[in-house]
């Protein structure tokens, strides 16, 4: 089956600190991989996506490369704010598999100032 | 566009009774699914539909109804509420294109007593 691992939180960092989330996965096919962010009391939101080996998603300051070699969808910020503080999930969907999103456990990410 | 909107934003039930979660989409997505969030577990899928008539099991079906009527709207039906409901539950909808990244409600606070 489909699963994403996804470092524990939570992660507590000082603002304009290096951000970094690690993400693995085991896929049975091709998947496309997402980022998805969760501030406090709201709903999730797409934060970056890739869909093949070697792309790298970006939005907001956070990137991700998608590594077919390593299983792996890092996310990092080079310099993180008060208002990046939010649980962050790793997640990926394979085509043909009728659209189900397999997700990582979230990790919560407190900034402070 | 108001995206994927959910009601009620928060609900207390007493064991045994019955409710309807209500969801809705304007984007006229094909694929619709239900989630439910729980501390240390992340997001499990509840149910999913591909299409207005067609709906599925996913991860975690147990205790919950769902049907589509139409393209626009998803509810989720709790039969006889348990406290083991008590959770934050999600609605979201994807075109069911490549690569099906999908879009959130708010979310839906259910505690159980």
């Amino acid at each position: 089956g489909n699963s994403v691992t996804q470092m524990e939180g939570p992660v507590t960092l000082s603002e304009e600190a290096f951000l970094t989330i690690n993400c693995t996965y085991t896929a049975t096919g091709y998947p496309s991989l997402f980022w998805y962010v969760q501030y406090p009391g709201e709903g999730l939101q797409l934060l970056l996506k890739a869909t093949k080996a070697d792309d790298k998603g970006s939005n907001k300051g956070f990137e991700a490369t998608y590594r077919k070699e390593t299983t792996s969808f890092h996310l990092e910020k080079g310099s993180v704010q008060v208002s990046d503080s939010a649980v962050y999930f790793c997640a990926l969907i394979v085509g043909g598999s009728n659209y189900k999103l397999t997700f990582g456990k979230g990790t919560l990410l407190t900034v402070n100032p | 566009n108001a995206g994927v909107t959910q009601t009620p934003k928060f609900q207390v039930l007493k064991t045994g009774q019955s409710m309807t979660l209500q969801c809705a989409q304007d984007m006229n997505h094909e694929y619709m699914s239900w989630y439910r969030q729980d501390p240390g577990m992340g997001l499990r899928l509840i149910h999913y539909s591909v299409g207005a008539g067609i709906t599925d099991q996913g991860e975690v079906p147990n205790g919950y109804n769902v049907s589509r009527s139409t393209t626009e709207d998803f509810p989720l039906r709790l039969l006889s509420a348990a406290p083991s409901q008590t959770s934050v539950y999600f609605c979201a909808s994807s075109s069911g294109t490549g690569p099906y990244e999908q879009y959130f409600g708010p979310g839906t606070r259910l505690t159980v007593t």
